[in-house]
């Protein structure tokens, strides 16, 4: 049980187009979902909190017009990565949380997204 | 704010040897620790946790982790390292209040086994 699925595995898009990224949470229903960056070589960084049906809570230093969260169902969140530029090459993972157990985290397998 | 601190980078055992990883944190009250698992181009799987009661805490794949308040530490350990156990390794501090379930990662420990 508590898979977390994350759509694309690896993602190539051109610069500055917009690139989406879904998690979706397959065997519950998560009330809140995370979204994290890592560098190679480098741990993860919360990028933001998304509870559904409600707008992100985004880290500082974390750009909310850049990068997009909807969090519209409790199984579906995604992350839009707009107007990408090479700097936004990254492994982006994201992670899910049920109401009961709020201390667990399950992890998707991640999205590696290269913009050209 | 909490941290994590992982000292070793890297870290290089023979098959069969014991392993132990270890993990420093700050927080101001109780913390809630983790200890995570990454293969390359992976997401993260949870090894084991610590919430409260037994100190000791035993997890999947034959890892156990020790929490040591006074130390304020979590290391993780092994008796017996398998080759398939070569990965990447974060500790994590998950906190409450405000910032309820928010999790803190440490650097992470490349783990490579030696046939």
């Amino acid at each position: 049980g508590a898979v977390v699925s994350q759509h694309p595995s690896w993602v190539i898009c051109k610069s500055g187009t917009s690139v989406k990224i879904e998690c979706r949470s397959l065997d519950f229903q998560a009330t809140t979902m995370f979204w994290y960056r890592q560098f190679p070589k480098q741990s993860l960084m919360l990028m933001a909190t998304s509870n559904e049906g409600s707008k992100a809570t985004y880290e500082q230093g974390v750009e909310k017009d850049k990068f997009l969260i909807n969090h519209a169902s409790l199984t579906l969140s995604t992350l839009t990565v707009t107007s990408a530029h090479p700097e936004d090459s990254s492994f982006y993972i994201c992670s899910a949380r049920q109401a009961v157990a709020k201390n667990i985290q399950y992890f998707g397998a991640g999205t590696r997204l290269s913009v050209l | 704010a909490q941290s994590v601190t992982q000292p070793d980078i890297h870290i290089t055992v023979s098959e069969g040897a014991s392993l132990e990883l270890r993990c420093n944190y700050s927080y101001g009250a109780t913390p809630y620790l983790f200890w995570y698992v990454q293969s390359p181009g992976q997401g993260l799987q949870l090894l084991l946790k610590y919430f409260s009661g037994d100190t000791l805490v035993q997890g999947i794949k034959g890892f156990e982790a020790e929490f040591k308040r006074s130390q304020s530490s979590f290391n993780l350990r092994k008796p017996s390292v398998h080759w398939s156990d070569a990965a990447e390794y974060f500790c994590a501090v998950g906190t409450g209040g405000t910032s309820y379930g928010k999790l803190t990662f440490g650097q992470g420990t490349i783990l490579t086994v030696h046939p």
